[in-house]
């Protein structure tokens, strides 16, 4: 049974980059029949969905975080990552990770919490 | 983007009856070609990521209760819960893929009345 577990700082400054890594076991990042995903919570609101990638390289991202969104995959380490840049307080979130089926995120990892403060 | 308006925002319900959860998209997320509306639903708990419950508007994922049942079409969707278990405390959300982006509902708080 796949299982994801995304990892990364707990706490980042504001105007910096936030990372976060997102390590895939029990499959293949390989499959041809999967996205693999970024969702985001703020506390106590609800979910986003930031983006995916391919196996392939091939990828989309939410509009409204384009701009400073990149998601890389590494199907060597059967991972794939995050990186959004120039942080503000608005980006503090639970960023969870997840596999995509026809766009439906049947596979979550348990989150992780960011917080941008100084 | 394709808004989801999810009502109510919370509701209480005695153990054994049922909840209903309804979900509005903003426009109609029904592909004529292959007559699927491209909704599903999760299911989160404290503290827990969420979990797909259900998926073209009515198929249940794998080991879901039958107790969960999605229905509706093209901008207006619903969530039910025939008989409300302890266990389904939980809040509920609704997502379109339909389009890019992907978007959810707000959610829905369920409680025990």
């Amino acid at each position: 049974q796949v299982q994801l577990q995304e990892s990364g700082p707990g706490l980042v400054k504001p105007s910096q980059t936030l990372s976060l890594t997102c390590t895939v076991s029990g499959g293949s990042i390989s499959s041809s029949d999967y996205y693999w995903t970024w969702i985001r919570q703020p506390p106590g609101k609800g979910l986003e969905w930031i983006g995916y990638i391919y196996y392939t390289g091939s990828d989309y991202y939410n509009p409204s975080l384009k701009s400073r969104l990149i998601i890389s995959i590494d199907t060597s380490k059967n991972q794939f990552s995050l990186r959004l840049s120039s942080v503000t307080a608005a980006d503090t979130a639970v960023y969870y990770c997840a596999r995509s089926r026809a766009r439906c995120l049947d596979t979550w990892g348990q989150g992780t919490l960011v917080t941008v403060s100084s | 983007d394709i808004v989801m308006t999810q009502s109510p925002d919370s509701l209480a319900v005695s153990l054994g009856e049922r909840a209903i959860i309804n979900c509005k998209s903003s426009q109609s997320i029904l592909n004529n070609s292959n007559n699927k509306n491209y909704l599903a639903w999760y299911q989160q708990k404290p503290g827990q990521p969420p979990k797909l419950l259900i998926y073209w508007t009515s198929t249940r994922e794998s080991g879901v209760p039958d107790r969960f049942t999605g229905s509706g079409s093209g901008t207006d969707f619903t969530l039910s819960i025939s008989s409300l278990q302890a266990e389904d405390v939980a809040s509920y959300y609704c997502q379109q893929y339909y389009t890019h982006p992907l978007t959810f509902g707000g959610g829905t708080k369920v409680e025990i009345k």
